[in-house]
C-alpha cells in the first residue's frame, strides 16, 4: 500500500536514552519532514528533506537529528532524550514541485519519555 | 513570525447543517491555503487546496474560501454528517517552503 509507514507506534524511554524513529515512503517523494504535535499547539517542524543528501533545520530542531541517505528513508534520531520530548511525532512527505496533493502523513509515533 | 489562529474551541453543530471553520493568519502572504482533517490517533490527511488568485473552491460537500485581504480562509462542511466529526487543521503555504500548521478546531455533529 501507497503511503507513509511510520514506526514504532508506541515507545517508552528513560531520560538520558536514545532511540530512532523510523519513517519510509514508496511514492518516490522528493520532500519529507518530521512534526511534533503536542495538545494545543498543533504540529511543530522539526526538521525537513527536500531530497536525498539535503536536510535542514525547522522550527524546533533542538535534541533532535536526521539524515537522509535514500529517497524512500528519512529516520528522526533523539539524542538523549527528555520528558520535554514527549509527543505524538508525525512523518510527511510530499512532492517537491508541487502542492496541489498535498502532504501525505504517516500515522504516527507516540513516544513518552518517563 | 507567522502566526495561524484556528478557534481552540470546539464547534458542535447538528446533522444536516452547514459547518463553517476559520482560519486567520498574520504576518504572512501566502500563495495557498491547505486544508487537513484529523482523526483521533491517526495522522493529517490533505482535503484540499485553494491559490491565492482563487476566492473559492468546492470538492463535494466542502467549500472553501480565500480571501487574501482579510487574511483569512472558511471551510464550510454542508449537509454535514456525524462521520464529518473531527479535528479539521489549515495550512498557509509560500512556494516549497515547509508548511505550518494551525492547531485545528474540532468539530463534532450530533446526530
Amino acid at each position: 500500500n501507497a503511503g507513509v509507514t511510520q514506526t514504532p507506534k508506541f515507545q517508552v524511554l528513560k531520560t538520558g536514552q536514545s532511540m530512532t524513529l523510523q519513517c519510509a515512503q514508496d511514492m518516490n517523494h522528493e520532500y519529507m519532514s518530521w512534526y511534533r504535535q503536542d495538545p494545543g499547539m498543533g504540529l511543530r517542524l522539526i526538521h525537513y528533506s527536500v531530497g536525498a543528501g539535503i536536510t535542514d533545520q525547522g522550527e524546533v530542531p533542538n535534541g533532535y537529528n536526521v539524515s537522509r541517505s535514500t529517497t524512500e528513508d528519512f529516520p528522526l534520531r533523539l539524542l538523549s532524550a527528555a520528558p520535554s520530548q514527549t509527543s505524538v511525532y508525525f512523518c510527511a512527505s510530499s512532492y517537491f514541485d508541487t502542492m496541489e496533493y498535498g502532504y501525505t502523513f504517516g500515522s504516527g509515533t507516540r513516544l513518552t519519555v518517563v | 513570525s507567522q502566526k495561524i489562529e484556528q478557534n481552540s474551541e470546539a464547534l458542535n453543530i447538528q446533522e444536516g447543517k452547514t459547518a463553517t471553520l476559520t482560519c486567520n493568519y498574520t504576518n504572512y502572504s501566502p500563495a495557498y491555503l491547505q486544508w487537513y482533517r484529523q482523526d483521533p490517533g491517526r495522522g493529517p490527511v490533505f482535503l484540499l487546496l485553494i491559490r491565492e488568485n482563487e476566492k473559492e473552491k468546492r470538492k463535494e460537500r466542502l467549500k472553501v474560501t480565500f480571501d487574501t485581504t482579510l487574511k483569512q480562509s472558511l471551510f464550510h462542511i454542508t449537509a454535514s454528517q456525524p462521520a464529518d466529526s473531527a479535528t479539521y487543521l489549515c495550512a498557509p503555504g509560500k512556494g516549497r517552503r515547509a508548511l505550518t500548521f494551525g492547531s485545528g478546531t474540532r468539530l463534532q455533529v450530533q446526530p
